[in-house]
């Protein structure tokens, strides 16, 4: 119930294409569903958030699309770039469980070559 | 307004040695989450506490973990007796008084149990 599944582990793409992330959830509770950035040796960065009233967000080339029947959303960046080089991970909490808990996937390694 | 400080970044303990990590949180945030990230793997929650109580321990290990975030000073996460497999990433997180959904990270520290 609290699993949030992440796909695919590793992502390549070419400078200037289209890097898609997805997640699946289980826990209808989840009512918060945040992206987070990690560079090697950093903390987690938040990126873009969303909430299920809305199916999508978008924040400069980033935007995040949001199935709530499927129980799924996802993270498009558009233009990628060398800098989005970066673990990628989608997480999900809700109010019913503690606070800003969160629940994590596990995780995609994107690279974007040059 | 600093963000999420941890101390050591870095910690090298012998196994059976005790380790102590430090979390301070951003300046008016009264919550404390503490996570590990093992080698290649997402974030585990660990423990939710707020001034002075523990809220919510259900991703520690019933032994020889423990956290506290008393009155005064910071967040501590202590590891009594380490052993090989406590080798990880901690990272600890803060959000405001007011449940936004939102939490900063910090840099984390990284313990290696030798």
């Amino acid at each position: 119930q609290q699993q949030v599944k992440q796909s695919p582990q590793s992502l390549i793409v070419q400078k200037g294409g289209i890097s898609i992330i997805n997640c699946a959830y289980e826990n209808t509770a989840f009512d918060y569903f945040p992206w987070y950035q990690q560079f090697p040796g950093k903390g987690p960065a938040l990126l873009i958030a969303i909430r299920p009233d809305v199916s999508e967000k978008k924040e400069g080339r980033f935007t995040i699309s949001f199935n709530k029947s499927a129980k799924q959303f996802s993270l498009h960046i558009m233009d990628s770039q060398p800098g989005d080089s970066a673990t990628y991970f989608c997480a999900a909490s809700s109010k019913e469980t503690s606070g800003s808990r969160l629940t994590f996937g596990e995780g995609t390694q994107l690279t974007v070559n040059p | 307004n600093a963000g999420v400080m941890q101390n050591p970044r870095h910690l090298v303990r012998r196994r059976g040695q005790e380790a102590r990590l430090r979390c301070s949180p951003m300046k008016g945030h009264s919550h404390v989450y503490w996570y590990r990230q093992l080698p290649e793997e997402g974030l585990k929650f660990m423990v939710y506490l707020q001034k002075e109580n523990i809220i919510d321990e259900s991703g520690m290990p019933k032994e020889r973990f423990s956290a506290e975030f008393p009155k005064e000073g910071p967040s501590i996460l202590r590891i009594q007796q380490v052993v090989r497999g406590d080798s990880a990433a901690y990272f600890c997180a803060s959000s405001p008084r007011n449940w936004e959904g939102e939490a900063f990270f910090g840099q984390g520290t990284r313990l290696t149990v030798v």
